[in-house]
């Protein structure tokens, strides 16, 4: 089985603080996928990251930066200098194939609720 | 449009009766779910598919029933809706190596 855990259920910060999400996984398949998604209180899913289990290196894009650890099984997400903006439910959500072999299934964490205050 | 559609947006149905979302993508990713999210739940699998004829289950599929014929569409039946399903249904395709795009969402609520 394949799971996410995001142990964060609401996370509430003063504006241009920093902040970080946590997504731990577990995945017997080898081959996997990572993402982070953001969804406003609007309601889409907005794409943000995708990593695959080969690439460890972190990632800077903007005010956003992601720390994949397979030693861990962690990839975390952190918000630099937040902003009002940044409000949203932050998922992370692994693709695998439950038995190691067959179809990949995305799983998704319960979500992390960032709350940014002015 | 490329992308991927779902529909209705939005449905109210009562109990018992059969109720059928749809979700149509443009770009033949061979992969298609569906979720469920629900307050506390985050965004729950139902059902997924990785082609045409192919569909497993997912972490909560009773109550539900899937088919794929065509590459394009996977829709969703809730064979005798309960108040239990009532939700906001995400449909998302993904490629091989792509990331899931998601539908806008289908508000369903069963009275």
């Amino acid at each position: 089985a394949q799971k996410v855990t995001q142990a964060q259920t609401e996370i509430s910060v003063v504006e241009k603080e920093d902040v970080t999400l946590d997504c731990v996984y577990e995945t017997r398949d080898t081959t996997y996928y990572l993402f982070w998604y953001k969804q406003p209180p609007s309601g889409e899913l907005v794409f943000l990251i995708r990593r695959n289990s080969f690439d460890e290196q972190n990632e800077i894009s903007g005010r956003y930066s992601w720390n994949f650890q397979k030693s861990t099984s962690s990839f975390n997400f952190t918000i630099t200098a937040s902003q009002v903006v940044d409000s949203a439910v932050y998922f992370c959500a692994l693709s695998a194939r439950p038995s190691g072999a067959g179809s990949y299934q995305l799983t998704f964490g319960k979500g992390t609720k960032l709350s940014v205050i002015p | 449009d490329a992308g991927i559609t779902q529909s209705p947006r939005y449905k109210i149905t009562e109990t018992g009766r059969q109720v059928t979302l749809m979700c149509h993508q443009t770009w033949s990713h061979s992969y298609m779910f569906w979720y469920r999210q629900d307050l506390g739940h985050g965004l729950r699998l139902i059902y997924y598919s990785a082609a045409a004829d192919i569909t497993d289950k997912g972490e909560v599929p009773d109550g539900y029933v899937v088919s794929r014929s065509k590459t394009e569409n996977f829709p969703l039946t809730l064979e005798s809706a309960t108040r239990s399903q009532t939700s906001v249904y995400f449909c998302a395709s993904r490629g091989w190596d792509t990331e899931a795009f998601f539908g806008q969402g289908t508000r369903l609520t069963v009275v």
